[in-house]
């Protein structure tokens, strides 16, 4: 069965400070997709990437990065120069081709401090 | 990106009452659509898988007869929530998939049960 672990409850960093939100995964797929969602207090749901499982490529968006390792099953993101507004639950989260269904992982509530 | 309207965004309704909750996809055609429930602080976790014409496919632990799902269209999905309880409050998330694997989450819907 497939699931996603984010073993960080709660992070706080200091404003301008990098952030690393980690995420392991388990799938026996071979054709899957790993997603990332930022969830701010409002509740809606911000898409922010998805990478399925032939596209090892680190991405680079604006301040965000993600590194994907298959070696290690890990998809983790990386907030470069941190600012109050990136303050929020993180989600990552796996679907398998099987089924379409997304199951997300236990989320990351991120603090960003003036 | 595609667009995912649920309605509506927020309720509160009395014990032992049913609740509507409408997720439609504006601007395309949604096979499959999927039901989340969110309670405060805690991950999303899948509810059923809604396909267009048939029955819903309900997760372990989810009680169909309390929590009816309808996909009467290719764009329209319909949680209701029967005899509510207390403990049915809840934040409620539907996403639409596309045909290209990619799913677009509604707004929410904050069900206060009282």
């Amino acid at each position: 069965a497939q699931k996603v672990t984010q073993a960080q409850t709660e992070i706080s960093v200091v404003e301008k400070e990098d952030v690393t939100l980690d995420c392991v995964y388990e799938t026996r797929d071979t054709t899957y997709y790993l997603f990332w969602y930022k969830q701010p207090p409002s509740g809606e749901l911000v898409f922010l990437i998805r990478r399925n499982s032939f596209d090892e490529q680190n991405e680079i968006s604006g301040r965000y990065s993600w590194n994907f390792q298959k070696s290690t099953s890990s998809f983790n993101f990386t907030i470069t120069a941190s600012q109050v507004v990136d303050s929020a639950v993180y989600f990552c989260a796996l679907s398998e081709e099987r089924d379409d269904k997304i199951i997300f992982g236990k989320g990351t509530r991120l603090h960003i401090l003036p | 990106g595609a667009v995912v309207s649920q309605h509506p965004s927020w309720v509160i309704c009395k014990s032992g009452t049913s609740v509507k909750i409408e997720c439609r996809s504006l601007d395309f055609q949604a096979t499959t659509m999927f039901w989340y429930r969110q309670f405060p602080k805690q991950s999303l976790m899948l509810m059923a898988t809604s396909n267009e014409g048939s029955k819903a496919t309900y997760e372990q632990g989810v009680e169909k007869d309390k929590f009816l799902i309808n996909h009467a269209s290719l764009t329209l999905s319909t949680l209701t929530v029967t005899s509510a309880h207390p403990e049915d409050s809840s934040f409620y998330i539907c996403s639409a998939l596309t045909g290209a694997v990619e799913a677009f989450f509604g707004q929410g819907t904050r069900l206060t049960v009282v």
